[in-house]
């Protein structure tokens, strides 16, 4: 399978847990993105790397949030001291940017998040 | 900020038969890109068809066309000959930067 891949697929946490997602993108992509989707909502932009660099960020990225991708190619997103209202499928996804944002975005499967 | 509506909550389409689903956004950039993404139940976002704002030309992908009237901001996506595949979420999503905007969705149930 060459798509995009996340693991866990699901994630069931107490309140103020610490939780680590991954994605891992299409080889030779070099631009990874993060949404988060909540019931009966579109997915939102948290943040996005050209290569291990991160180069934007939402608003709702708050302080607890934070995401890293090492060496360009998988990326982590870990949420510290969980709340409730982090629960939410985060989605990744992927793409080819040859400059232009012409690049279509792959997406993963998902990771969903329950916050007891 | 960049809006994105889908009007329509929820549709339902039998088998072979046409349904339109629309969609406005709002945006003040002049070059931007539209799409519409299909969710199936318990399975990932797949790109359904894309629209570059500087074509006038209306895309199409098989059986999925679009109606994009720039000046109105609306971006209709067309499904003919629906199949039970269909059967799904879909969002309409543009881009005038980097990232997707994406609308809440429209369910989509194609009856037999």
């Amino acid at each position: 399978d060459t798509g995009v891949s996340q693991n866990p697929r699901h994630k069931i946490t107490k309140r103020g847990q610490n939780v680590t997602f991954r994605c891992d993108p299409i080889s030779e992509h070099n631009r990874l993105y993060w949404y988060r989707q909540t019931l009966g909502q579109g997915p939102e932009f948290l943040t996005y790397f050209q290569n291990e660099a991160q180069l934007e960020k939402s608003r709702l990225l708050s302080d607890r949030f934070s995401a890293e991708r090492p060496k360009g190619s998988f990326s982590t997103l870990e949420i510290q001291r969980t709340e409730q209202g982090d629960s939410a499928m985060y989605l990744c996804a992927s793409s080819y940017n040859r400059g232009q944002s012409t690049d279509t975005q792959y997406f993963g499967p998902g990771t969903r998040l329950t916050v007891l | 900020a960049q809006t994105v509506t889908q009007s329509q909550p929820e549709m339902s389409v039998q088998e072979a038969e046409t349904v339109t689903l629309s969609c406005t956004y709002d945006t003040s950039e002049n070059n931007y890109y539209l799409f519409w993404y299909k969710q199936p139940p318990s399975r990932q976002m797949i790109l359904v068809i894309r629209q570059e704002a500087y074509k006038q030309q209306n895309a199409t992908e098989n059986r999925f066309s679009v109606n994009f009237q720039k000046a109105a901001k609306s971006f209709s996506l067309k499904i003919s000959d629906s199949q039970l595949g269909d059967t799904a979420m879909y969002f309409c999503a543009s881009r005038p930067f980097e990232a997707l905007n994406f609308g809440k969705g429209t369910s989509l149930l194609v009856t037999p």
